[in-house]
This record gives structure tokens, sequence and C-alpha cells, in this order.
């Protein structure tokens, strides 16, 4: 059964270095999604991406945050100047796009913790 | 605002002794609620999606139902596997399919 994967399953890292994390989406799906999770909190959208262009991102998602499709298959979030308040769970999601409200499939998630 | 809220946040149960998770919303124009399952550390797992009320999705032991305010996962006999995080997430506006979520409802079968 397809699924959506990310690496790596967890980074540490100093405040103020860069972070790359990546995911691989389900291949046939269109629409692709990050959101976090912070210990204890609800997920939170970050952002959502189309044909190759943001189409959405949260208040959350500042300048320091950004993502990218490099190539056909991976999906890529990268924060710039990592923040204390960063350290969350990231997951990110796919949907296929045939119809309005289908389903967003997660992957695993990387645990991103910021020293 | 798009809002959801579930209850109770934990739920402790005997394994076979079976009860019903709430997942409460306020949404402008409802275009579907999801229910995932997530165990720690890992994401979320996909189990339903209701579209209208008066709607039900079933499971194994789960069965998912939706009213025009509220939503309820229904868990029959339940067995120790069942132990996760149960989140409920809708559709919020726009065209982008984002999904508002729940804080989840936190549930431990016991053998």
């Amino acid at each position: 059964e397809p699924e959506v994967t990310q690496t790596p399953s967890h980074q540490v890292t100093q405040m103020g270095q860069e972070v790359i994390l990546r995911c691989v989406p389900i291949s046939n799906h269109l629409y692709f999604y990050w959101y976090r999770q912070i210990l204890g909190q609800k997920v939170e959208f970050l952002v959502s991406f189309y044909n190759n262009e943001i189409s959405e991102k949260s208040e959350i998602f500042d300048d320091q945050f950004s993502v990218e499709r490099p190539d056909g298959s991976n999906f890529t979030l990268k924060i710039r100047s990592t923040k204390l308040e960063d350290s969350a769970m990231y997951f990110c999601a796919s949907r296929l796009g045939q119809g309005s409200t289908d389903t967003q499939y997660f992957g695993p998630g990387t645990r991103l913790t910021v020293l | 605002e798009d809002q959801v809220t579930q209850s109770p946040e934990a739920l402790r149960l005997q394994e076979g002794e079976s009860s019903s998770l709430n997942c409460s919303y306020t949404v402008s124009g409802l275009r579907g609620l999801f229910w995932y399952r997530q165990d720690p550390g890992k994401g979320p797992e996909f189990l339903f999606t209701l579209y209208s009320a008066g709607e039900e999705k079933e499971k194994e032991r789960l069965k998912a139902t939706l009213t025009k305010k509220e939503s309820f996962l229904h868990i029959t006999a339940p067995k120790p596997e069942d132990s996760a995080t149960y989140l409920c997430a809708v559709l919020g506006a726009g065209n982008n399919r984002k999904l508002i979520w729940g804080l989840g409802t936190s549930l431990a079968v016991n053998p």
C-alpha cells in the first residue's frame, strides 16, 4: 500500500541553524501539506502546495519557512534559522486531488528538537 | 472561526467495555469531518471521512456517526491494541483543504 515517507525521523539542531525536512508523498498525489504538532498541543496547519506553488499558508509559516518540490518525488520544508519554539513533530501529508474533500494521508513525522 | 473540541481528553476502559468519543465542531459549511488514529510518536492514520449529517461509517470495532454539530466515534468491545489517541479534524474554509484539528482523546484499554 502506498504511503507517505519522511526523513529524518529525528533531527536535533542548534538554535539559529538551518534544517531541511524531507517528505516523499504518495506518487500520484497532487496536493501536499505540512503540519506541525507541539507536544501536548493540537496539530496545526502550516502550508499547502499545489502545482509547484504555495496555495495557502498559516500565520506560523513566516519568512523563516520555505517549501520546495525539487524533483518529481520529494517535498521539502526548510526552516532557515531555527528557534527553540520550532521544536515539534512535523508531518507531511498528501492527497490525490480528485475530489474536493478527499483524504489527506500523513507520513510518520520528523521530530525536530532545537537546543 | 472554525473550531473542533474533543471530549473526554482521556479515557481508560477495560477490555470489552464499549464507549464513545465526542467531537464537537463549529465550521461555516461542513465539507468533511475526518477521524484519525495516532500512536505515540507516529503520524495520524486515517480512519473515516463523514460528509453529511446522518452518515455512519464502520471499521472493525469502530463506528463513526455525524450530526450537524458533532460526531461520535463508538468503540465496541475494545481490545488493548485499540489504545491510541483518536483525532478529529474538519475541512477549513477556503479551497486548499487545510484540516482544523481537535486536541484528541487519549484512549487506554486495559486487558
